[in-house]
């Protein structure tokens, strides 16, 4: 069946801009995650929802980041005024919570010039 | 402060060789999870460990979580070129940290050459 798909797969914007990155999850699946991976290093939590709500929020590095699952499946990460330091590749991953074994999507790589 | 220290961070060998690779904390997981990586894609889940002393075999792989659940290793026989990757442990339930929160080491990157 069909994995993690993530879009873009590439964005690149200017400092200040806004930006929405997309996750779609294994169907079925009622947990989903949000990692940043910066270059070298392992992913970094942001987020955990299940089902609609946000059941850990505590990775969003400040208050410019936020992301919603409205319906329980798709989930959109927004970040607004982007940074330099924003630019990573942003992995979504998604799970059924049984041994809390989470699937990856391949990421979208954020530029920010 | 890196809550999962991973070591050694980068380790290149010959095919045929074998190789450990380690994953040490202080603080104790509920369960400990291996992941591989290729660039480009997103972590591939290998292995889940989620009982002291336990060790669980993947063909040549060869996973360990410390009895005290706040270490483990990852053991690779003869390694082959296809093991080339980045290789990510992963606990869930650290210090009282919620469930479904996974804290990563920071990888090792291994290169076997031919």
């Amino acid at each position: 069946g069909a994995g993690v798909s993530q879009t873009p797969s590439n964005k690149v914007t200017e400092k200040g801009k806004y930006v929405e990155l997309r996750c779609d999850p294994i169907s079925g699946h009622t947990a989903l995650y949000w990692y940043r991976q910066s270059l070298g290093q392992g992913p970094e939590f942001l987020i955990y929802f299940q089902g609609t709500g946000a059941a850990d929020d505590s990775g969003l590095p400040n208050d410019r980041f936020f992301a919603v699952r409205p319906e329980g499946s798709v989930s959109t990460l927004k970040i607004q005024r982007t940074e330099r330091g924003d630019s990573a590749v942003y992995l979504c991953a998604s799970s059924t919570g049984l041994y809390n074994e989470q699937f990856f999507g391949p990421g979208t790589r954020l530029t920010v010039l | 402060t890196q809550l999962l220290e991973q070591s050694p961070q980068f380790l290149s060998i010959q095919e045929g060789e074998n190789l450990t690779v380690y994953c040490n904390s202080s603080s104790v997981f509920s369960s400990l999870q291996w992941y591989r990586q290729e660039p480009g894609e997103g972590p591939v889940l290998l292995v889940t460990v989620v009982t002291g002393g336990e060790v669980k075999k993947l063909k040549r792989l060869t996973f360990q979580f410390g009895d005290a659940r706040k270490d483990s290793s990852l053991h690779i026989t003869a390694a082959q070129t296809g093991d080339t990757g980045l290789y990510l442990c992963a606990g869930e339930g650290a210090g009282g940290t919620s469930y479904g929160k996974l804290t990563f080491g920071q990888g090792t990157i291994l290169t076997v050459h031919p």
